[in-house]
């Protein structure tokens, strides 16, 4: 099956630096990479996504890219606030229909430090 | 409704005795997905329902899970003589195409 590997597993930056989280998977099959942010006692929230076509994707100061050939993707934020502080997670999708599985990274704790 | 609804919201059980878990998915969505999420840890898959068929239930990780989506919409996820092993947050997802949309989970303590 699909495994997902995603460093660093804590991540601690100064208000209005920048924040990367990256991640790989194994299975070549995976066409869907979605983002989520969870905070303390809330499920996860979609944040970003992006389709196996596409090289990269960017949603005002977040932006995500994907490496087909290397399998791996990356989650890019600018300027961060406080307010980004949460953990993230990343996921792979492999299959379509009744073969759908979204798998998911152990997390990344970032903390933005004002 | 506005988004996925899971309830209870937290839940504590007696090692033994048996849970269940409801989920009511965004109207319209035909995809639900379970998913267990151990402290600490990214939520894994437990089962898949495309309506009211269950496609995959490959994640459950004994016969004493059992998952049913009987008219398509809401389901319940039901845990037979709980064990402290099973305590966790189960998440409950719907989506339509690919995205997936998660509830905010019930967390459950067994004792």
């Amino acid at each position: 099956g699909e495994n997902v590997e995603q460093h660093p597993s804590t991540l601690s930056v100064q208000e209005g630096d920048s924040a990367v989280i990256k991640c790989t998977y194994s299975d070549s099959a995976s066409n869907y990479f979605p983002w989520y942010k969870q905070e303390l006692g809330k499920g996860p929230q979609l944040i970003i996504d992006i389709r196996s076509n596409v090289g990269e994707k960017k949603d005002q100061r977040i932006a995500v890219t994907l490496n087909k050939t290397a399998k791996h993707f990356s989650l890019h934020i600018t300027e961060t606030q406080p307010e980004d502080s949460a953990v993230y997670f990343c996921a792979a999708m492999r299959g379509t229909g009744s073969a759908r599985q979204l798998t998911f990274g152990s997390g990344t704790q970032l903390t933005v430090l004002p | 409704g506005a988004g996925v609804s899971q309830s209870p919201r937290y839940k504590v059980a007696k090692r033994g005795q048996d849970v269940a878990l409801r989920c009511d998915p965004i109207s319209g969505h035909v995809s639900l997905f379970w998913y267990q999420q151990a402290l600490g840890q990214g939520p894994e898959f437990l089962t898949y329902f495309q309506n009211e068929a269950q496609l995959d239930k490959s994640g459950l990780p004994s016969d004493r899970f059992f998952a049913e989506r009987p008219e398509g919409s809401v389901s319940t996820l039901k845990i037979q003589r709980t064990q402290q092993e099973d305590s966790a947050v189960y998440l409950c997802a719907s989506g339509e195409n690919e995205k997936l949309f998660f509830g905010s989970g019930t967390q459950l303590s067994v004792l």
